[in-house]
C-alpha cells in the first residue's frame, strides 16, 4: 500500500534548538496534516494543509505544504520540554475516498533541558 | 466539547476470548476510523465508516475482526478469538465532512496473553 517516508526516525536536542522533520511520497497528495502523540493519548491535530505551497503557523510550529504536492514538512523553533512526544505526517492521496489518510513512521523527539 | 470517547483504556484477557472495542466519535461527525498502532508497523488504518456505512475494509487483518456502527454516535470493534499477535493501541478517530482533519480518541491498550 501507499506509504509516507517520514524523517529523521528520532531527533535527541537541547532545549532551546529549532527542530525540522518531514515526509515524502511517491503519490500526489491533498491534505497534509501533522499530529503530535503523546505517551497513553491518541495523536492530536497540530497543522492542517489543503493547498500546494502554503505555509502555516501554530505558535512555534510552522508547516509547507510542498509544491509537487509530494512532501511537506513541519519545523519547530526553540523547543521546550513539553514539545517531546512523537510526531505524525498524514494525507490524503488524490483521488482516494474522502477522508482516509495515510501515516508517516513518525518522528520521536527527545529534548533535554 | 467531548472528543473521541473510547472504552476500555485498557484490555487484559487470554488468547480466546472475545474482545470489543467501543467508540463514541464526535457529535455530528459522519465518518469514524479505527485504526490499529503497533511498534512495528505503526498506525494502520482497519475500516472505516461514512453516515455508520462501512466504506472500506481492506484494512481488517482477517476474518476474526468485524466493525459495526450500529448509529451515529456509537461503533465496536470486535476480535473472536483473539490471538497474542492482536495485543496493540486501537484507536478511534472521526471526522466532519470532506477532507476535514481527523479528531482521535486516547485509545484502548490491548494485551492478549
Amino acid at each position: 500500500g501507499q506509504q509516507l517516508n517520514q524523517s529523521p526516525q528520532s531527533m535527541f536536542i537541547q532545549e532551546g534548538e529549532d527542530v525540522s522533520m518531514n515526509c515524502t511520497s511517491s503519490s500526489i497528495f491533498n491534505t497534509w496534516l501533522w499530529y503530535k502523540q503523546d505517551p497513553g493519548e491518541g495523536p492530536v491535530l497540530l497543522i492542517a494543509l489543503y493547498k500546494a505551497g502554503e505555509l502555516t503557523s501554530n505558535g512555534r510550529l510552522t508547516a509547507q505544504f510542498g509544491i509537487t504536492r509530494k512532501d511537506s514538512f513541519l519545523n519547530i523553533s526553540a523547543s521546550i520540554p513539553s514539545d517531546v512526544g512523537i510526531y505524525f505526517c498524514a494525507g490524503s492521496i488524490r483521488g482516494t475516498s474522502y477522508g482516509k489518510l495515510t501515516f508517516g513512521q513518525g518522528t520521536i523527539l527527545t529534548v533535554h533541558p | 466539547d467531548a472528543g473521541v470517547i473510547q472504552s476500555p483504556r485498557h484490555e487484559v484477557t487470554e488468547m480466546g476470548q472475545e474482545v470489543t472495542l467501543r467508540c463514541k466519535p464526535i457529535s455530528g461527525h459522519d465518518y469514524l476510523f479505527w485504526y490499529r498502532q503497533t511498534m512495528m508497523r505503526g498506525l494502520e488504518l482497519l475500516i472505516y465508516f461514512n453516515n455508520n456505512v462501512p466504506i472500506d475494509d481492506s484494512g481488517m487483518p482477517e476474518d476474526r475482526f468485524s466493525a459495526k456502527m450500529p448509529n451515529a454516535s456509537f461503533s465496536t470493534l470486535k476480535i473472536q478469538p483473539s490471538e497474542p499477535r492482536d495485543s496493540a493501541v486501537y484507536f478511534c478517530a472521526s471526522t466532519q465532512g470532506r477532507n476535514q482533519p481527523q479528531h482521535f480518541g486516547d485509545g484502548t491498550r490491548l494485551s492478549i496473553l
